[in-house]
């Protein structure tokens, strides 16, 4: 979706639950998308990346849904810990605009002990 | 693999500086970088697309005589914030992809510097 908004969107999490972050795009004409953690003061990190051809990834503790009929993107993350405590960012591509990616509002992480 | 650097990661200066952000690509050739800017909380804003040898193309809005980008080789690309201002303190943040051709590539991130125009 559109990277509007001035507030960040919060999910507090015990430490070891798991954690679940979605995500809205609007562009029916996505057909790539990637999850990033960006902690304090450091550019985005690749968590994770999902084609439209599919509907579910799944890497090291965490997996990425898919759902195109109501353009919703889901990253989970399982037996969340201190580390993951961070800004996550979806991002989507839009078929034929080369690799340039449109960031979502973005949602913080806080992971309590 | 994979790995984005970006120089210098903090800059103070005066108003009417100039300054200079390298990008680089340490261990691909990026054929497509990307500028970026950030302010607190808020998700990054697209500046422009830079590919290695020709014009960078710039989002709407976006002045390319204030922000001067040059992506001269397959490695580097720089950023130049031009007289800058106090309203062109931020987070910059650059990014770095391989062959446009090869579609569904995700985006690698230098960790960004931090301007302030004082």
């Amino acid at each position: 979706g559109e990277s509007v908004g001035l507030h960040l969107p919060t999910l507090s999490v015990q430490e070891g639950d798991n954690s679940i972050i979605n995500c809205a795009y609007s562009n029916s004409a996505s057909d790539y998308f990637i999850w990033y953690k960006q902690e304090s003061g450091k550019g985005p990190q690749f968590i994770i990346d999902i084609r439209s051809n599919m509907d579910k990834r799944q890497g090291q503790r965490v997996t990425v849904l898919l759902n195109k009929t109501v353009k919703h993107l889901s990253l989970q993350i399982a037996a969340t810990q201190p580390g993951d405590s961070a800004v996550y960012f979806c991002a989507e591509n839009i078929r034929g605009g080369g690799n340039k990616l449109t960031f979502g509002t973005g949602t913080q992480l806080k992971v309590e002990l | 693999g994979a790995v984005v650097s970006q120089h210098p990661s903090w800059v103070i200066c005066k108003s009417g500086t100039s300054v200079k952000i390298e990008c680089r690509s340490l261990d691909f050739q990026a054929t497509t970088m990307f500028w970026y800017r950030q302010f607190p909380k808020q998700s990054l804003m697209l500046m422009a697309t830079s590919n290695e040898g020709s014009k960078a193309t710039y989002e709407q809005g976006v002045e390319k005589d204030k922000f001067l980008i040059n992506h001269a080789s397959l490695t580097l690309s720089t950023l130049t914030v031009t007289s800058a201002h106090p309203e062109d303190s931020s987070f910059y943040i650059c990014s770095a992809s391989g062959d446009p051709f090869y579609s569904n590539q995700p985006q690698h991130f230098g960790d960004g510097t931090r301007l302030s125009i004082l």
